[in-house]
């Protein structure tokens, strides 16, 4: 089946700090899954926060990047430098056309952004 | 205002108890989610819900048991709780559109059975 991998569980980094979240997925289906990032505030729902559907394409939001990368099988979410509001819990997350409504989420991974 | 809301928030309830959880959405998005998260996984998909009455198990249904009456409310039932059930449950809900539609999320319920 699908699954989704996220090493860290959490991360803590200075304030203006690079960031690197790692993410990577194994599918059995023939066709390349659509790949996602989403992002849980404190006392907030998941929201999306970038999509990529199509292999080799680079997907940014709010100043985080991930490259889907169909050889090594990843999507790192990435920022050149993080601020204190960036602190959240990220989840990534696989999707198997033509299932569309089917998502496979990561375990997550706490940041702590600090001052 | 584009929101899901859940209720109630935090739950505790003893073993063999019946447990309700609430969801509700302003968007009439025709798909509804339900979700848990334990420790150290990721969400797994409990009940999908197409629309009214329309309702499909997901990756781990056993033990519950869903209802959607109206489009924009869907709630979760847990007949008899169990210990294993504690866990954190969101609910979510799409468009329905073809290709992949944005999954919006309410902030969670933490249930503890005891």
């Amino acid at each position: 089946g699908d699954s989704v991998t996220q090493t860290e569980g959490q991360v803590t980094v200075s304030e203006s700090k690079s960031l690197i979240i790692n993410c990577t997925y194994s599918t059995t289906s023939i066709a390349y899954p659509n790949l996602f990032w989403y992002v849980r505030y404190p006392g907030e729902g998941l929201q999306l926060l970038l999509k990529v559907i199509t292999a080799g394409q680079k997907g940014s939001s709010r100043g985080f990047e991930a490259t889907y990368n169909k050889e090594t099988t990843s999507f790192h979410l990435q920022k050149a430098s993080v601020q204190e509001s960036d602190s959240a819990v990220y989840y990534c997350a696989l999707g198997d056309p033509p299932n569309y409504n089917v998502l496979y989420f990561g375990s997550g991974t706490k940041l702590t952004v600090e001052p | 205002d584009m929101k899901v809301t859940q209720m109630p928030r935090y739950l505790i309830k003893r073993m063999g108890e019946n447990v309700l959880l609430e969801c509700g959405q302003d968007m009439s998005h025709e798909t509804m989610y339900w979700y848990r998260q334990d420790p150290g996984l990721g969400l797994q998909l409990i009940y999908i819900s197409y629309d009214v009455d329309s309702n499909s198990e997901g990756d781990i249904p056993k033990g519950y048991r869903v209802s959607r009456k109206k489009r924009e409310h869907f709630s979760l039932i847990l007949d008899s709780a169990k210990t294993n059930q504690t866990s954190v449950y969101f609910c979510a809900s799409s468009s329905g559109t073809g290709g992949y539609a944005e999954q919006f999320f309410g902030p969670g319920t933490r249930l503890t059975v005891l």
